[in-house]
């Protein structure tokens, strides 16, 4: 999962397997948080989003599931895919007027073929 | 295809020029964010603008200035390079359904 420091948290992941990557995030009073993939030599690229009024939210291979009690957020990938390799972020929108999103330090995921 | 474009990939300064990142949205979006990339570090936030002529500092802005003159763009600028400040640049530009980033710029300051 995500943390503090001058590693880069990295997972590795046989292909056609599942991935779960976690982020822990820091304000109780967010309201919005989004995942996005960086692939190498490429800027972050949206992936999924929830509000904080959902548990978990579906899209196309991906979910993410949110527990406001230990204010944790995980994206699952199922079926991962060697095009899946890169580095994943999450950010919280702190909803405290126009503050910008707060990212993690990101997870660099690795599927091996 | 909707995009923010930065102009430069790569980029190699001597320690002591001045510096200028450009970023250029289509998107008509009202906030536009630099962010520099460091291993392990994630993304800090440098400076960031609401509106054209407004700016704000974020968590890293020693060193460094902005330029809002127009909507679409968001020129970040390094007074006076130095080492430490060679890294990945982000920019990125938002409205109510979240950031879209550029490609990056790859500054080397030798």
């Amino acid at each position: 999962g995500e943390s503090v420091g001058l590693h880069l948290p990295t997972l590795s992941v046989q292909e056609g397997d599942n991935s779960i990557i976690n982020c822990a995030y820091s304000n109780s009073a967010s309201d919005y948080f989004i995942w996005y993939k960086q692939e190498s030599g490429k800027g972050p690229q949206f992936i999924i989003d929830i509000r904080s009024n959902m548990d978990k939210r579906q899209g196309q291979r991906v979910t993410v599931l949110l527990n406001k009690t230990v204010k944790h957020l995980s994206l699952q990938i199922a079926a991962t895919q060697p095009g899946d390799s890169a580095v994943y972020f999450c950010a919280e929108n702190p909803n405290s007027g126009n503050t910008p999103l707060v990212f993690g330090k990101g997870t660099r995921l690795s599927v091996i073929a | 295809d909707v995009k923010v474009t930065q102009s430069s990939r790569y980029l190699v300064k001597r320690t002591g020029e001045k510096v200028f990142l450009e970023c250029v949205q289509d998107m008509d979006h009202e906030n536009m964010f630099w962010y520099r990339q460091d291993p392990g570090l994630g993304l800090r936030l440098i400076y960031f603008s609401y509106d054209v002529k407004m700016k704000e500092k974020g968590d890293i802005p020693e060193g460094y200035s902005v330029s809002r003159e127009k909507k679409e763009r968001f020129s970040l600028i390094l007074e006076s390079a130095s080492t430490n400040q060679t890294s990945m640049y982000l920019c990125a530009s938002s409205d109510a359904y979240g950031y879209t980033f550029g490609s990056g710029t790859r500054l080397t300051v030798v």
